[in-house]
């Protein structure tokens, strides 16, 4: 039993490059979110997945798309990546209540 | 959306003695608050949790107390070990399905 599980760990970009990140959950659990963490300000959520087939946005949405791509695989891509986007990312999955959190993955775009 | 402000940014306290980190939330209707802890460089782990219909829980050494009239929520850890230093987060929800996070409050255990 993995939990939650991210790709990749590090990732370098350089501004205007596009990427996707990889995030499977194998707790059957029906929701998913991203979240970006950025010093000092905590988790701020990106997009969440209520349940296969659904996506809404969060707080901090802009320059970001996500798929559901079934129950356990959610992902998160940026398309034109900016100097602003910077930052940890983790992917989380809901049991009951508990949200379980990937090890994250940490993007640099220069 | 919820805003949940959480105070101190930073706490240093002595092996053995006590921590408290508060947080205030702005939406009367969320009924839902994790506290989370995160070790440098680690993910986010589930420390305690309470619901709305509860005033106080209590897990070992920590403690998390609900007043839902002031809309504040407060972590105590009591009897503080060099293992309990990293950031502590709290949350609240609204409906379960959404998170907001305070800032984090990093805690450093002296010896």
């Amino acid at each position: 039993n993995a939990g939650v599980t991210q790709t990749p760990k590090f990732q370098v970009l350089k501004t205007g490059q596009s990427m996707t990140l990889q995030c499977a959950q194998d707790m059957n659990h029906n929701s998913m979110y991203w979240y970006r963490q950025d010093p000092g300000m905590g988790l701020r959520l990106i997009y969440y997945s209520a349940s296969e087939g659904t996506t809404d946005k969060g707080e901090v949405p802009n320059g970001y798309n996500v798929s559901r791509l079934n129950k356990r695989e959610f992902s998160l891509r940026l398309e034109s990546a900016a100097p602003s986007q910077t930052s940890v990312y983790f992917c989380a999955s809901r049991g009951i209540y508990e949200q379980y959190f990937g090890p994250g993955t940490r993007l640099t775009v220069t | 959306g919820e805003n949940v402000e959480q105070h101190p940014s930073t706490l240093s306290v002595q092996e053995g003695d006590s921590a408290v980190i508060k947080c205030t939330y702005s939406d009367s209707a969320s009924n839902y608050f994790p506290w989370y802890k995160q070790e440098l460089g680690k993910r986010p782990q589930l420390i305690i949790d309470i619901r709305s219909n509860v005033g106080e829980k209590k897990d070992q050494r920590i403690a998390v107390t609900l007043n839902k009239t002031a809309k504040h929520f407060s972590l105590h850890i009591t009897e503080t070990q060099p293992e309990d230093s990293a950031v502590y987060f709290c949350a609240a929800s609204l409906n379960d399905y959404k998170l907001s996070f305070g800032a984090g409050t990093t805690v450093t255990v002296r010896a």
